[in-house]
């Protein structure tokens, strides 16, 4: 059975950092890319980061490019992004996504809160 | 970026009904789009990839059509839980995108 697990989120204030780790299970995470995507209460889906199955290739949306860096380490089965210059609107769900082979997003952790306030 | 608006924001129909939610693109997308579905309180769930694909477990009252610009995810019968938010979304060049989604309410 996959599992994803995040963990890592939490309060905190403007301009802090924040690492966020999702631990997979139940598949060969290896094989595949990974996705962070976040949702802010009461709101919509937004995509947030990319990783190819080996780490060589990134993908951010332009709402955060240059302030997160997504990675991950295959030898733990782990994945991060690692938050920083956070603001307000950042608070949200970050939901740690497995794609499929075709790439799409075709299993969801659970997600965890991140909040951004003084 | 490509931008995907859905419409309706908001459906009301029955159970029994059949439902038809539509996505259009700003640009082509060719048939790289998906559909997911969200229930309250829970992550999204893969429905529909490559536009017409099932993904695993879905049942066969979900369907997709579409390609380029303009998509349609249709429910033939609509169950109970059926009723949920539901989106599309493209993945074009490894740039991904969701469309503000649609609430599919009970009558």
């Amino acid at each position: 059975e996959v599992q994803l697990v995040e963990s890592g989120g939490g309060l905190v204030q403007p301009g802090g950092s924040l690492r966020l780790s999702c631990s997979a299970s139940g598949f060969t995470f290896s094989s595949y890319a990974m996705h962070w995507v976040r949702q802010a209460p009461g709101k919509g889906l937004e995509y947030v980061s990319a990783i190819s199955s080996n780490g060589g290739s990134t993908y951010y949306a332009d709402s955060v490019k240059g302030r997160f860096t997504i990675s991950r380490d295959n030898s733990k089965n782990t994945l991060y992004l690692q938050m920083s210059s956070l603001r307000a609107e950042d608070t949200a769900v970050y939901y740690c996504v497995k794609a499929n082979s075709y790439g799409y997003l075709d299993y969801w952790g659970q997600g965890t809160l991140v909040t951004v306030s003084s | 970026e490509i931008v995907l608006t859905q419409s309706p924001a908001t459906l009301s129909l029955s159970p029994g009904e059949r439902a038809t939610l539509s996505c259009r693109a700003s640009q082509s997308v060719s048939s790289y789009l998906a559909w997911y579905q969200q229930k309250p309180g829970q992550a999204p769930r893969l429905l529909i990839y490559d536009a017409s694909n099932r993904a695993t477990g879905i049942p066969a009252r979900f369907s997709g059509s579409g390609s380029g610009t303009d998509f349609t995810l249709t429910i033939s019968s609509l169950e109970p839980e059926d009723f949920a938010v539901y989106y599309c979304q493209q993945r074009s060049n490894w740039h991904y995108t969701f469309g503000q989604g649609t609430k599919l309410e009970i009558k």
